[in-house]
């Protein structure tokens, strides 16, 4: 079974310009889920999506947005970039069958690097 | 304030020696605490998953425990080899709240020949 893939692997932005990021599950998983790691803060969770809804939501402005398509592809929208949003996007799937974060597995894509000029 | 705090933050061992770390957690209420294993440049590795219920859970050389009363989990690794190399993370699950996962900072395990 092919992993989570996410693309692209790295991409370099403007501050103010927008950015989408896609991630493809593994296949049969529904859930979804988005998180930005830095030096400083860590991992920390934006969003889940199950079966094309937003399940959960971290805390994070609203610049930062997503969606699920109906093959459970996802992507993650930044607008208004700025330089703090530099960061590893890193894209969870997993089996779960509810969207809520019980005791299944996430396997997690290798993530997009982004560096914001 | 739901908060997971791992220690040491970074940890220097020779290959084939144990070692052994530490998550503190104040996550209430508490669904269930994942240790991840991250290589630098690669996404997190699950390396267990243990619910309230669950005090022991291995996985090879890895064994996490859980004290759900004092809130506490440790990770320990045994016989040491350099592909261990990583940071591992604390990730605590609460059903309720704005942050369904709360992650601690990691702690940074260099094992050296």
């Amino acid at each position: 079974k092919a992993g989570v893939t996410q693309t692209p692997r790295y991409l370099i932005k403007t501050r103010g310009q927008q950015v989408t990021l896609s991630c493809s599950p593994i296949s049969g998983h529904r859930s979804v889920s988005w998180y930005q790691q830095t030096p400083g803060q860590g991992l920390q969770f934006l969003f889940e999506y199950f079966s094309e809804t937003q399940r959960n939501k971290g805390n994070f402005p609203g610049r930062f947005s997503g969606r699920q398509f109906s093959n459970s592809r996802s992507e993650m929208n930044v607008s208004t970039l700025e330089l703090g949003d530099s960061a590893l996007y890193l894209c969870a799937s997993s089996p779960s069958t509810s969207g809520s974060f019980g005791p299944y597995e996430q396997y997690f894509g290798p993530g997009t690097r982004l560096t914001v000029t | 304030k739901n908060q997971v705090e791992q220690s040491p933050q970074s940890l220097i061992i020779l290959e084939g020696k144990n070692c052994t770390l530490q998550c503190n957690y104040t996550v209430s209420p508490f669904s269930n605490l994942r240790w991840y294993k991250q290589d630098t440049g690669r996404g997190p590795v699950s390396l267990t998953i243990m619910t309230f219920s669950e005090n022991t859970k291995s996985n090879g050389r890895y064994t996490a425990t859980l004290d759900a009363d004092t809130k506490q989990s440790s990770l320990h690794i045994t016989a040491s080899q350099l592909s261990d190399s990583a940071s591992y993370i604390c990730v605590v699950s609460a059903p309720t709240g704005n942050t369904p996962l709360v992650f601690g900072k990691g702690t940074r395990l260099s094992v050296i020949a």
